[in-house]
């Protein structure tokens, strides 16, 4: 599976926008973009994913380079709710498994 | 529509004794997985199932683990003669398709203590 690499930890101020960066320069054609959060205690909950093309929808919004070699994933407006760990993960469009394979995440931090 | 339920939220066995998790998939939902986080860890995936059917146990622990997913029921994470190491939080997720085109949707899983 093609790996990943984000930050491990990142802050925010309540209200602001964030900005979560993810590396995958060995991203391969057919592998989809996905993100998940884990808040504390609970289980990850899925975020967004894409493929080429941004995109949006009521959680957040998915900025995918041109290249595909990094993405973005974009908090528009950051509440304590979303202190959480952020997990960017490639999915092999043709798998015929669909598991995820998480990394190590980034730990995000929003302050009041 | 009712959400991936795990239960017990919290089990706790002694050395040596079994450890049964159940994990009812969202409705409509044939494919389960299960994912284990030690503490302070990553998720890391165990086993991939269809209705009676293993798909993918490459992270399953070659002994004292096992998992199924009968045509009627939930489906069944086993562990025999459990050890302090397998102390973690276990996590289903459940699917209607497994293409990259369908999120999982996890439970809040379960935590195992073993004393």
């Amino acid at each position: 599976d093609a790996k990943t690499t984000q930050p491990n930890s990142m802050e925010s101020n309540e209200e602001e926008p964030v900005h979560l960066p993810c590396n995958h320069s060995t991203i391969s054609g057919t592998d989809y973009i996905h993100w998940y959060r884990q808040l504390p205690s609970q289980g990850p909950e899925y975020v967004i994913h894409g493929l080429t093309s941004n995109v949006n929808n009521r959680m957040a919004s998915l900025a995918i380079a041109e290249d595909r070699k990094s993405s973005t994933l974009i908090l528009h407006r950051a509440t304590l709710r979303d202190a959480a760990v952020y997990y960017c993960i490639l999915r092999d469009g043709p798998s015929n498994t669909g598991k995820l394979i998480f990394g190590q995440g980034t730990t995000l931090q929003v302050k009041p | 529509n009712a959400g991936v339920m795990q239960n017990p939220r919290h089990l706790v066995r002694r050395r040596g004794q079994e450890a049964r998790l159940r994990c009812s998939p969202m409705k409509g939902h044939s494919h389960v997985y299960w994912y284990r986080q030690l503490p302070e860890e990553g998720l890391k995936f165990m086993v991939y199932l269809q209705k009676e059917n293993i798909i993918d146990e490459s992270g399953m622990p070659k002994e004292r683990f096992s998992a199924e997913f009968p045509k009627e029921g939930p489906s069944i994470l086993r562990i025999q003669q459990v050890v302090r190491g397998d102390s973690a939080a276990y996590f289903c997720a459940s699917s209607p398709l497994s293409s990259y085109n369908s999120p999982l949707h996890f439970g809040n899983g379960t935590r195992l203590t073993v004393t």
